[in-house]
C-alpha cells in the first residue's frame, strides 16, 4: 500500500495570502497525484489531476507541482471561499488519500 | 452534466449488511469510466472502497475485500455496494463517484452528495 502524508494538518491564513500544502507519497508514484477540495457537508471536488493540470472551471490561483514522492498544492492569492479541507490522492496503485489539510481563512 | 445519487438505509445493525445504490444520470454507466465507492467516517479522511466497470470487472480495497461486493445494473444505469459484517467502525458518509481512467488521468471527477450510514443497534 502507498501511504500519503500531508502537511500541515491545518493552517490559518488571510485573504490575499499565498499558501502551499505538501503531500508526500511513501513510494514513487510518478505524476499520478490528484488534489481535491472539500467543504463541510459536501462531496470532494476535483481540483488538479494529474499533479499539475487544472480541472475545468477551477480558478487559476490554484496550481500543483511535483513528481515522484513530493507534491505541492499552491493557492496564489487566497479568497474567502477557499476555506476548506484539501486532500491529495494517489492513483498509481490502489487509490489512497492523504489525511487532509484544513485551511481556515 | 453527470449526476450521481446514493440511496439506501441510513441505519444498519452490527453484524448486518450495508447496502447502497448509486443512480447515474446525465450519462451512461456503460461509458468508459470506472464507478467507485469512497467513504468518510465522521470528522476523518477518505477511504476508497472499490470500483466496477460496466463489463462487471471489479477492484476492491484489500483492507475491505473480504466484506465488499460491488455490482452494476446497466438496465437501470446504477451500481451498488454491499458491505457485510458491519461494525461501528463502518459508520461513515458513503460517496459514489465516477473515475476517469485515461493514461495518467485517473481521478474521481464526479461525486454523489453522500449518504450517511450509521451502524448501531
Amino acid at each position: 500500500d502507498i501511504e500519503m502524508t500531508q502537511s500541515p494538518s491545518s493552517l490559518s491564513a488571510s485573504v490575499g495570502d499565498r499558501v502551499t500544502i505538501i503531500c508526500r507519497a511513501s513510494h514513487d508514484i510518478s505524476n499520478y497525484l490528484n488534489w481535491y477540495q472539500q467543504k463541510p457537508g459536501k462531496a470532494p471536488k476535483l481540483l488538479i489531476y494529474p499533479a499539475s493540470s487544472l480541472q475545468g472551471g477551477v480558478p487559476s490561483r490554484f496550481s500543483g507541482s511535483g513528481s515522484g514522492t513530493d507534491f505541492t498544492l499552491t493557492i496564489s492569492s487566497l479568497q474567502f471561499e477557499d476555506s476548506a479541507t484539501y486532500f491529495c490522492q494517489q492513483s498509481y496503485s490502489t487509490p489512497s488519500f492523504g489525511q487532509g489539510t484544513k485551511l481556515e481563512i | 452534466q453527470v449526476q450521481l445519487q446514493e440511496s439506501g438505509p441510513g441505519l444498519v445493525k452490527p453484524s448486518g449488511t450495508l447496502s447502497l445504490t448509486c443512480a447515474v444520470s446525465g450519462g451512461s454507466i456503460s461509458s468508459s469510466y470506472w464507478w467507485s465507492w469512497v467513504r468518510q467516517p465522521p470528522g476523518k479522511g477518505l477511504e476508497w472502497i472499490g470500483e466496477i466497470y460496466h463489463s462487471g470487472s471489479t477492484n476492491y480495497n484489500p483492507s475491505l475485500k473480504s466484506r465488499v461486493t460491488i455490482s452494476v445494473d446497466k438496465s437501470k444505469n446504477e451500481f451498488s455496494l454491499k458491505l457485510s459484517s458491519v461494525t461501528a467502525a463502518d459508520t461513515a458518509v458513503y460517496y459514489c463517484a465516477r473515475k476517469e481512467y485515461s493514461g495518467a488521468r485517473r481521478a474521481f471527477d464526479y461525486w454523489g452528495q453522500g449518504a450517511l450510514v450509521t451502524v448501531s443497534s
